[in-house]
């Protein structure tokens, strides 16, 4: 089974600062990864999903890399602001019906 | 901007009791699916639906729990005889069709609390 690991599991950080955020899989044999963002109370908004046979994505701030043969997957965020405070999840995706997540990176954004 | 809307935005059940939780998916999207997170837990994949019938479903999507998308806009999640462990935030997800049905879009959630 697809074991998911996100670490740190939580970060505070001054406005301003780039960051990075990482994830960790078991199984290589993937269909693709997803990012996600969690509010509080709230559902899950994606970010930025990487196919399999793709290195990295990006979207505004943020950039998302993937190498698959060691398992891991790095969310950078460029220039951090306090909005961008929420949990961050990352998701794996053995096949195309299932997700496999982490327990998430908490982020605090201070103004 | 289309949204996934799910009912209630919280249910209080009594043990044993059936619930129903409600989805409405985005309208043109073809693949469906529930999650749970248990308070301060994962979130944990439950059950995709494609073409009137589940494709995947994980080791918590036992006999107590069934799906359905009884009309053209609503996927239902009917949880038959309610335990205290199923407490817990129930997430709905929907994608599209085509190059849309990578991404998939999240529902607010319901919150359900078994007592």
């Amino acid at each position: 089974k697809q074991e998911v690991t996100q670490i740190p599991a939580a970060l505070s950080v001054p406005e301003g600062e780039n960051l990075v955020l990482n994830c960790s899989f078991t199984d290589s044999a993937i269909y693709n990864l997803q990012w996600f963002r969690q509010d509080p109370g709230k559902g899950l908004t994606s970010l930025l999903l990487i196919q399999s046979s793709q290195r990295e994505q990006t979207s505004g701030r943020l950039n998302a890399s993937l190498d698959k043969s060691s398992g891991r997957s790095t969310l950078y965020i460029a220039a951090s602001q306090p909005g961008d405070s929420a949990t961050y999840l990352c998701a794996v995706r053995p096949t195309f019906n299932k997700f496999y997540f982490g327990s998430g990176t908490k982020l605090n954004v201070k103004p | 901007e289309p949204e996934v809307t799910q009912t209630p935005s919280h249910q209080v059940t009594q043990m044993g009791q059936e619930v129903i939780l409600r989805c409405v998916p985005i309208s043109n999207h073809l693949y469906f699916y529930w999650y749970r997170q248990i308070l301060g837990q994962k979130v944990e994949f439950l059950v995709s639906f494609y073409n009137n019938e589940i494709s995947e479903k994980s080791e918590i999507f036992d006999d107590q729990f069934s799906v359905e998308r009884p009309d053209g806009s609503n996927f239902t999640l009917k949880i038959r005889s309610t335990k205290l462990e199923d407490s817990a935030m129930y997430f709905c997800a929907s994608s599209g069709p085509g190059l849309g049905q990578e991404t998939q879009y999240f529902g607010p959630g319901t919150r359900l609390l078994v007592l």
